[in-house]
């Protein structure tokens, strides 16, 4: 079965040290991999995306996310936390194909400290 | 650009009965999905439409339909609402196909009592 994981419910960083918010998945192919966010109260926004090429992508507000194929692993990154990326992170998949179906990890809420 | 919208907001309905909701899409895009965001199951996918043509299902009962028009405006309809129907149903539109990202409304808060 087709599934994306993020291992850590919570992730705690103080403002300014780096941070990272794990991803895997699990699905078949050369899948399309996404990083949404989402505030209280709100719809996801979206963050970056690799489809193909570079394994390091760089997105939106500083974050980037680093592709491993060989760990089917896809791990957003961000050199310098702030505390207003503190929300609710969410990796998404897509087979791919003619699809735009998206699966979803559980979630991971970044907590930055001041 | 407006952005995806959703309407209406926040919903409340009892047990039996039946819900339709409503998403415009950011202009020019054709593609619309949906999602259902609930804390036990998180974000699963409900439907996928593209030029009128649903495209792709999730796996949800019967209940939940959809269909979307000609200007690639999207309803969704669930009949003989359940409880655990109450959610947050977010839809998201795409200029690409096969879409690549997708961008979200700010979805509509169903609770069913």
């Amino acid at each position: 079965a087709q599934s994306v994981a993020q291992p850590e419910d919570q992730v705690n960083v103080a403002e300014g040290n780096p941070l990272t918010v794990k991803c895997t998945y699990s699905v078949s192919g050369n899948p399309y991999l996404f990083w949404y966010v989402q505030y209280p109260n709100r719809g996801l926004q979206f963050l970056l995306k690799y489809i193909t090429g570079d394994n390091l992508v760089k997105g939106s507000y500083g974050f980037e996310a680093e592709f491993n194929k060989s760990q089917t692993s896809f791990h957003l990154k961000k050199p310098s936390a702030l505390v207003s990326d503190s929300a609710l992170y969410f990796c998404a998949v897509s087979p791919g194909g003619n699809t735009g179906k998206l699966i979803f990890g559980q979630g991971t809420t970044l907590q930055v400290k001041p | 650009k407006a952005g995806v919208t959703q309407t209406p907001r926040y919903l409340i309905k009892t047990r039996g009965q039946q819900v339709t909701l409503s998403c415009s899409p950011i202009s020019g895009h054709r593609s619309v999905s949906w999602y259902q965001q609930t804390p036990g199951q998180g974000l699963q996918f409900l439907f996928e439409y593209f030029s009128e043509t649903q495209r792709n299902k999730g796996n949800f009962p019967g209940r939940f339909s959809g269909r979307q028009f000609s200007n690639s405006r999207s309803e969704m309809n669930v009949s003989t609402l359940e409880l655990g129907d109450s959610a947050l149903y977010l839809c998201a539109s795409s200029p690409r196909d096969p879409p690549t990202e997708q961008f979200f409304g700010p979805g509509t808060r169903l609770t069913v009592l």
